[in-house]
This record gives C-alpha cells, sequence and structure tokens, in this order.
C-alpha cells in the first residue's frame, strides 16, 4: 500500500532505563533550542530550552546538551517512565533570520513497562 | 499556569468554505504564530505576526490564509476557501522573549 507521511525514527526503552533523543539542526547561526514532547492529539509541550552560550542544561529528569560544532542537541530523559511515551522534537531559532522556530522531524520514544 | 487556549477543538468543513480558527495568546506575550501539523508529519512554520502585523510568513502561508489580531487578546487564521490538502492539525502560540508556547490546537478536516 501506499506510504503517507514521514517515518519517524523511533527509539525503544525499557521503564527505568535512560533514553537519549538526537537532533540535528541547520542552522549555525540558531542560538536558541527547545525541546517539545508531543503526546497524540495535543500540542507540543515545553520540555527544556537552551541558549548557544551553554553547552549543557538541566531540569527534572531531563538534560539537554548542545554541541555547536557539530549542529547536533540531544535531551536526556532520567528513568524513563510510561508517561514519557510520545513523540519529541526539537526547535531551533536564529534570530537574525527571524522571530520563527524550525521543527525537526521528531522522534517517537515508546517505554516498554 | 498561562495557556495558549484555541476554539475550535475541531471543524469539519466542505472544500471551498471559508474557515477561522481562534486563538486568546498569553496575556503579556509578544510575538504570536501559527503552525500546522499534517498528521504524522512534523510541525511546520505558517506565520509570524509582531506589533499588530506579520513578520514573517512561508510559503504555505499564500493569499488564501489570513490573520488578524481584532482586539486585545484574539489572534486568528483564516483560511477564506478550503482545500482537501488544508486538512490538518492547526497550533497557535506565543511568546514572550523566550519560551514558545503552543495551544492544543484546531483539527481541521476538509471534505
Amino acid at each position: 500500500g501506499e506510504s503517507v507521511g514521514l517515518h519517524l525514527p523511533t527509539l525503544s526503552v525499557q521503564e527505568g532505563d535512560n533514553s537519549i533523543i538526537n537532533c540535528a539542526y541547520s542552522n549555525s547561526a540558531s542560538d536558541y533550542f527547545i525541546w517539545y514532547k508531543q503526546e497524540s492529539g495535543k500540542g507540543p509541550q515545553f520540555i527544556i530550552d537552551i541558549r548557544s552560550n551553554m553547552d549543557k542544561r538541566q531540569g527534572q529528569r531531563v538534560t539537554v546538551l548542545l554541541n555547536k560544532t557539530v549542529k547536533h542537541l540531544s535531551l536526556q530523559i532520567a528513568a524513563t517512565q510510561p508517561g514519557d511515551s510520545a513523540v519529541y522534537f526539537c526547535a531551533e531559532n536564529a534570530p537574525l533570520t527571524g522571530n520563527q522556530f524550525y521543527f525537526g522531524t521528531g522522534t517517537s520514544l515508546t517505554v516498554i513497562p | 499556569e498561562p495557556e495558549v487556549t484555541q476554539t475550535p477543538s475541531h471543524q469539519v468543513t466542505q472544500m471551498g468554505q471559508e474557515v477561522i480558527l481562534r486563538c486568546v495568546p498569553i496575556s503579556n506575550h509578544l510575538y504570536f504564530y501559527w503552525y500546522r501539523q499534517i498528521l504524522g508529519q512534523k510541525v511546520e512554520f505558517l506565520v509570524s505576526f509582531y506589533n499588530n502585523e506579520i513578520s514573517e510568513k512561508s510559503e504555505i502561508f499564500d493569499d488564501q490564509f489570513s490573520v488578524e489580531r481584532p482586539d486585545g487578546s484574539n489572534f486568528t487564521l483564516k483560511i477564506r476557501s478550503t482545500k482537501l490538502e488544508d486538512s490538518a492539525m492547526y497550533f497557535c502560540a506565543s511568546r514572550g522573549y523566550g519560551e514558545l508556547f503552543f495551544g492544543e490546537g484546531s483539527r481541521l478536516t476538509v471534505l
């Protein structure tokens, strides 16, 4: 049959394990990044952000790492829980080119109880 | 906690009809956005609005689309003559000086 839509990268982890979700961004001028969680049928929910003057930022159970050299962003979720199952998007903003945020393709995280 | 609210949550319309999607951004925010997400695909930028005018728009945001901030609280997206391919989730978002906050979306189904 015909395939419709993008095939999201998927990640399956056991409950309690740590998850690492990766994102490659496109614009070397981007200086502000946000990770969003999107559950089925809902809007993107802010998780954590980071500015380009930092390479690491920690929140509750989440850590974002930024490597500007290779334009790579990662989201680490500690002790992953079933409620973490969702699609995760990174978004980048480059103020010099506008106020909009550009979203990555997303990664579908499934937590196995 | 302040939030972005959107109405309707779901609208079904016939091709060629006009649709207005409504949003109430977070009250002290300065930047307002519309994004859309076709089922199973990524979130796509449509338009941003600042200081009562469009600041950026994507190639998706053609002459069939318009935005308005008719009063101090509402922010609307109008599609003048809907097409089948306009079927998607439409998300409103607002921003102060940092985080971009999204509403829960309006699902538009064009038949």
